[in-house]
């Protein structure tokens, strides 16, 4: 149980162009999913939390504008990178809060990579 | 600054030999202190968790040490093995139900056979 999905797993894309990344919590409901970023061999950097049905809250120097977050449903979180540049190349991953739960569960992640 | 500071950066350890990595933090309102695998290309998975109430929490192979007064906790494997072969992450949690998780900057642990 308590399987996270994401998809692409990898996508490359041209500069200026937008992408979107989808996180499904596949048997479990998440009323709260996590949007984290990772650099090669550096650890995971919250970017947002996104809470079904309400604006997402992004970290201090996250641009909202850039990184647009959807959580439409209590199984589905999306991230959008818009405009990406070369330095939005970098490892994607969700995590989905299981309801009254502490335990984050992490999807596979997706790696971006910008040309 | 660091809110959890983890060590060592790296780790080499023969098979069958313990490993030990260990964190420390500061702020006392941390409620929860996972520690996750990680293996190359692929997302973090939680390895055993402890809550601030418990001294030590044992999983099979993986034991976690909590030492409330310090403000520090420890990953322990015993008997580890090449497939241990991982970068491993402490990470602490705070406000509540809906509440984040802070993480550590990982270790880069090698079981050679």
């Amino acid at each position: 149980g308590a399987v996270v999905s994401q998809h692409p797993s990898w996508v490359i894309c041209k500069s200026g162009t937008s992408v979107k990344i989808e996180c499904r919590s596949l048997d479990f409901q998440a009323t709260t999913m996590f949007w984290y970023r990772q650099f090669p061999k550096q650890s995971l950097m919250l970017m947002a939390t996104s809470n079904e049905g309400s604006k997402a809250t992004y970290e201090q120097g996250v641009e909202k504008d850039k990184f647009l977050i959807n959580h439409a449903s209590l199984t589905l979180s999306t991230l959008t990178v818009t405009s990406a540049h070369p330095e939005d190349s970098s490892f994607y991953i969700c995590s989905a809060l299981p309801v009254g739960s502490y335990e984050q569960y992490f999807g596979p992640g997706t790696r971006l990579t910008v040309t | 600054q660091q809110q959890v500071k983890q060590s060592p950066q790296s780790l080499i350890v023969q098979k069958g030999g313990i490993s030990i990595i260990n964190c420390a933090y500061e702020n006392t309102a941390f409620d929860y202190f996972p520690w996750y695998q990680q293996f190359p290309g692929k997302g973090p998975a939680l390895l055993i968790a402890i809550r601030p109430d418990v001294s030590e929490k044992k999983e099979g192979r993986f034991t976690i040490s909590f030492n409330k007064s310090a403000k520090q906790f420890s990953l322990h494997i015993m008997d580890s093995q090449p497939g241990d072969s991982a970068t491993y992450f402490c990470a602490v949690h705070y406000g509540g139900s809906q509440g984040n998780l802070i993480f550590g900057k990982g270790t880069k642990l090698s079981v050679k056979p």
